[in-house]
């Protein structure tokens, strides 16, 4: 019963590939996001996606796309990768924020992808 | 930069001693948020404080705001071997949709 999974939870490919990182959360939640984490462990944001619309898009490569099927699945594709984009990439979800401002994320495992 | 920034970059205590986690940010917050990350593993959510409380307290965990300094802390009291991680705090600026993560404290409990 775990709460967001991504799927693998390792990477390993070469310069110049095509991957796909996939994401689902069974809590019913709205948003979901994605975060780069680099070595020194600072989390960035990548995207936001509320009911499977673009909320958020940071400074990212346009090799990175999102696609959000439904509320429930954030996928991440990143076309020709590079080495820069070795990390561990983080997909959670939260509710959508309000009035009070944001709620708390839940995350899942991370992926660690390692581009040679 | 809208980061935030924790201090101590890192800190090691001894099981049974207090930890104490510092946070400052920049500009108007409508709450802030502390996550625990161990090795290898994803965030945890640990507790959220918005802009018009002060303290909140979870268990072990005591968390205070002071806005007029833009400043945060995390204490954790009878710290425990099971502690060791880093803890990072996420501001929820106003107008912002989403949450800003500082770079960590990386805290390490001794037997």
């Amino acid at each position: 019963d775990t709460a967001v999974s991504q799927t693998p939870k390792y990477l390993v490919t070469q310069m110049g590939n095509d991957k796909s990182i996939k994401c689902e959360q069974n809590l019913g939640h709205d948003t979901m996001y994605w975060y780069k984490q680099d070595s020194k462990k600072f989390l960035k944001i990548m995207f936001s996606y509320n009911n499977k619309e673009l909320i958020i898009n940071e400074t990212v490569p346009n090799r990175f796309s999102p696609k959000s099927p439904d509320k429930a699945h954030l996928n991440l594709h990143i076309n020709s990768l590079e080495l820069g984009d070795s990390a561990v990439y983080f997909c959670a979800s939260s509710k959508t924020s309000g009035r009070a401002g944001s709620y708390e994320q839940y995350f899942g495992p991370g992926t660690r992808l390692t581009v040679t | 930069s809208q980061q935030g920034e924790e201090d101590p970059q890192a800190l090691s205590i001894q099981e049974g001693e207090n930890a104490t986690m510092n946070c400052s940010y920049k500009t108007s917050i409508n709450n802030l948020q502390w996550y625990r990350q161990n090795s290898g593993r994803g965030l945890v959510h640990l507790i959220l404080i918005r802009s018009n409380e002060r303290e909140k307290h979870s268990g072990r965990l005591r968390v205070t705001l002071d806005t007029s300094k833009k400043s945060s802390s995390l204490l954790i009291t009878a710290s425990r071997a099971a502690d060791t991680a880093s803890y990072f705090c996420a501001t929820d600026y106003s107008g912002y949709s989403t949450l800003t993560f500082g770079k960590g404290t990386m805290l390490l409990v001794s037997p």
